[in-house]
């Protein structure tokens, strides 16, 4: 089993629509959530932090943590076409894991 | 957001000849420093740890006498592929922990490396 899974995608939206990231984790003891955007060519940006159960929004995103179900999501509203980028999930127990992250598209 | 930076952000080398990139934290400070690989369509492979004043820890299947690491300030941490080969054509990303409050880790803008 990988420490941090989400799916591979690809998650296609269409413009204005609700994007659902998820991503479940194996290590109970982790203590931080993190979301990074990573566009084709580039490296990762970090857009969202979370270290409590609940809900976490900043702006246009909402971050959604359940420690019980070890469970993290990621929740973009009215996505736009520039949001259509690779999103990781990174998981810090005693050190950062991240998953393989999930490919978006938001169509026009 | 913390900010890093990386030099060169693209650099073409010979084979056999070695190649140094830099990373540094621009405005806070890091005791670990992360280096990454990645792959075109593949994830973030995590090479080796650096933390300030000490021997960077190499992930198992990562050469330590092929990729040096220095990390030789609490804003510098350094790569150097030593002897590269074409295998080693790869996007080298480092990433930066904060030292203190937020536990969030910021990454450079990463090198491409071409080995002709």
């Amino acid at each position: 089993q990988k420490e941090v899974e989400q799916n591979s995608g690809p998650l296609s939206v269409p413009e204005g629509a609700i994007a659902s990231l998820n991503c479940t984790y194996s290590d109970r003891g982790s203590q931080s959530f993190f979301w990074y955007r990573q566009y084709s060519g580039k490296s990762p940006e970090l857009i969202m932090s979370i270290y409590s159960n609940g809900d976490k929004e900043d702006g246009r995103f909402t971050a959604q943590l359940n420690k019980a179900s070890q469970y993290v999501s990621l929740l973009i509203r009215d996505s736009q076409p520039s949001d259509s980028a690779t999103y990781l999930c990174a998981v810090r127990g005693n050190d950062m894991r991240f998953g393989a992250g999930t490919r978006l598209t938001v169509k026009p | 957001g913390a900010v890093v930076s990386q030099h060169p952000s693209w650099v073409i080398c010979k084979s056999g000849t070695s190649v140094k990139i830099e990373c540094r934290s621009l405005d806070f400070q890091a005791t670990t420093m992360f280096w990454y690989r990645q792959f075109p369509k593949q994830s973030l492979m995590l090479m080796a740890t650096s933390n300030e004043g000490s021997k960077a820890t190499y992930e198992q299947g990562v050469e330590k006498d092929k990729f040096l690491i220095n990390h030789a300030s609490l804003t510098l941490s350094t790569l150097t592929v030593t002897s590269a080969h074409p295998e080693d054509s790869s996007f080298y990303i480092c990433s930066a922990r904060v030292a203190s409050g937020s536990d969030e880790q910021y990454f450079g803008p990463g090198t491409r490396l071409t080995v002709t």
